[in-house]
């Protein structure tokens, strides 16, 4: 079955520093890659999403680009503030036809100033 | 900006009660989903539903579960006999289309004491 495997948490960087949090995923075929971002006391946000190989998604400064070649979609940002302190999953969605979304177990990074 | 809509925020229920969680999807989103985080746990789907029926459910979701469509707008998510460990944040979700992302609502947070 589907799978996804990111790095444990927490992580905590200072402000303006270089994130990454690793992410690599099992499907089969051409599964759509995702990342949501969950706030302290809020719900699942959709950060970015690519649905092809090689495809970049990007919001608010963060990146992820689809590497079918390494199963990997890792989550990159240049420089973090304090308001990214936040619980990250990745995510995929296969392509039978349903939108069954499998998550990862979440990275908890904090940023301080 | 349309949005997944779930009420209540916050339900506390004893033990060996029945529960009905509320979700009112993106109104014209055709597929439908519950999802469930186990607090400091992964998010785990639940159940998908498309078409007045369930398209694809979990192995946590048995007997004691079940989903509705009571009317064009509402998804309901019902527990009978709710156990201690059914405590956990309900996500409700839906998309629009298939191959699409879902959109999550930002939950109802489930104690059962």
């Amino acid at each position: 079955g589907n799978s996804v495997t990111q790095m444990e948490g927490p992580v905590t960087l200072s402000e303006e520093a270089f994130l990454t949090i690793n992410c690599t995923y099992t499907a089969t075929g051409y599964p759509s890659l995702f990342w949501y971002v969950q706030y302290p006391g809020e719900g699942l946000q959709l950060l970015l999403k690519a649905t092809k190989a090689d495809d970049k998604g990007s919001n608010k400064g963060f990146e992820a680009t689809y590497r079918k070649e390494t199963t990997s979609f890792h989550l990159e940002k240049g420089s973090v503030q304090v308001s990214d302190s936040a619980v990250y999953f990745c995510a995929l969605s296969d392509e039978r036809g349903y939108q069954k979304v499998t998550f990862g177990t979440g990275t908890k990074l904090q940023v301080i100033p | 900006e349309p949005e997944v809509t779930q009420t209540p925020s916050h339900q506390v229920t004893q033990m060996g009660q029945e529960v009905i969680l509320r979700c009112v999807p993106i109104s014209n989103h055709l597929y439908f989903y519950w999802y469930r985080q186990i607090l400091g746990q992964k998010v785990e789907f639940l159940v998908s539903f498309y078409n007045n029926e369930i398209s694809e459910k979990s192995e946590i979701f048995d007997d004691q579960f079940s989903v509705e469509r009571p009317d064009g707008s509402n998804f309901t998510l019902k527990i009978r006999s709710t156990k201690l460990e059914d405590s956990a944040m309900y996500f409700c979700a839906s998309s629009e289309v298939t191959g699409d992302e879902a959109f999550f609502g930002q939950g109802t947070r489930l104690t059962v004491v």
